[in-house]
């Protein structure tokens, strides 16, 4: 079975600052990677997402994450953070096709920007 | 459009009542998901549902009945409530064919006393 593993459920940072928040999957198999994030008292929304091609892939408010097959990662980065950037991520693993496939999620990381 | 809505947005249910929690989408979206939300834990899938009157268990199933009668509709029951049903539950949705990414709804805040 498929895990993904956030390794910092909290992260500070300053405002303009760059970000990094870490993701690892463990799968054998060809996945599908995603990212969300989750605002305050608020549902997840779609980040960023990985399917195949390009590794490096962008979100429209400047996120971007690599996905990096040999060491089984989905770091998200941004170079200067935002007041309005905070709030949970979780990223996600989809394995298998069909019916059987469904999302795993990993326990969240919370981004708190202050000035 | 709407997107995936659920009702209500906050309950309080003493210790033994029951409940059903109301998703609806209006994206003709095939497959539809339970999860519940708990501080340090992620998300967790209860049930899901990949098409009109079928449903399947998920990682955390105990305590939780579904139904899928209507495309638009997945309904989350609880017949007997415990205190560690206190939780934030989301409904989400997509489509049958990928690229997979589910589309949430706004959540429901359980407390059981």
């Amino acid at each position: 079975a498929q895990s993904v593993t956030q390794l910092d459920s909290q992260v500070p940072v300053f405002e303009e600052a760059p970000v990094e928040l870490r993701c690892n999957y463990s799968s054998s198999v060809s996945v599908y990677l995603f990212w969300y994030v989750q605002y305050p008292n608020q549902g997840l929304q779609l980040l960023l997402k990985y399917l195949s091609g390009s590794t490096l892939v962008e979100s429209i408010n400047g996120f971007e994450a690599e996905f990096n097959k040999s060491q089984t990662s989905f770091h998200l980065r941004k170079p200067s953070v935002h007041i309005s950037d905070t709030a949970e991520y979780f990223c996600a693993v989809n394995v298998g096709a069909g019916t059987a496939s469904k999302l795993t999620f990993g326990t969240g990381t919370r981004l708190q920007v202050t000035l | 459009n709407a997107g995936v809505t659920q009702t209500p947005k906050f309950r309080v249910l003493k210790t033994g009542q029951s409940m059903t929690l109301l998703c609806a989408q209006d994206m003709n979206h095939e497959y539809m998901y339970w999860y519940r939300q708990d501080p340090g834990m992620g998300l967790r899938l209860i049930h899901y549902s990949v098409g009109e009157g079928t449903t399947a268990k998920g990682e955390v199933p105990d305590g939780y009945n579904v139904s899928r009668l209507k495309k638009q509709n997945f309904l989350l029951g609880l017949e007997s409530a415990a205190p560690s049903q206190t939780s934030v539950y989301f409904c989400a949705s997509r489509y049958r064919q990928g690229p997979y990414e589910q589309y949430f709804g706004p959540g429901t805040r359980l407390t059981v006393t």
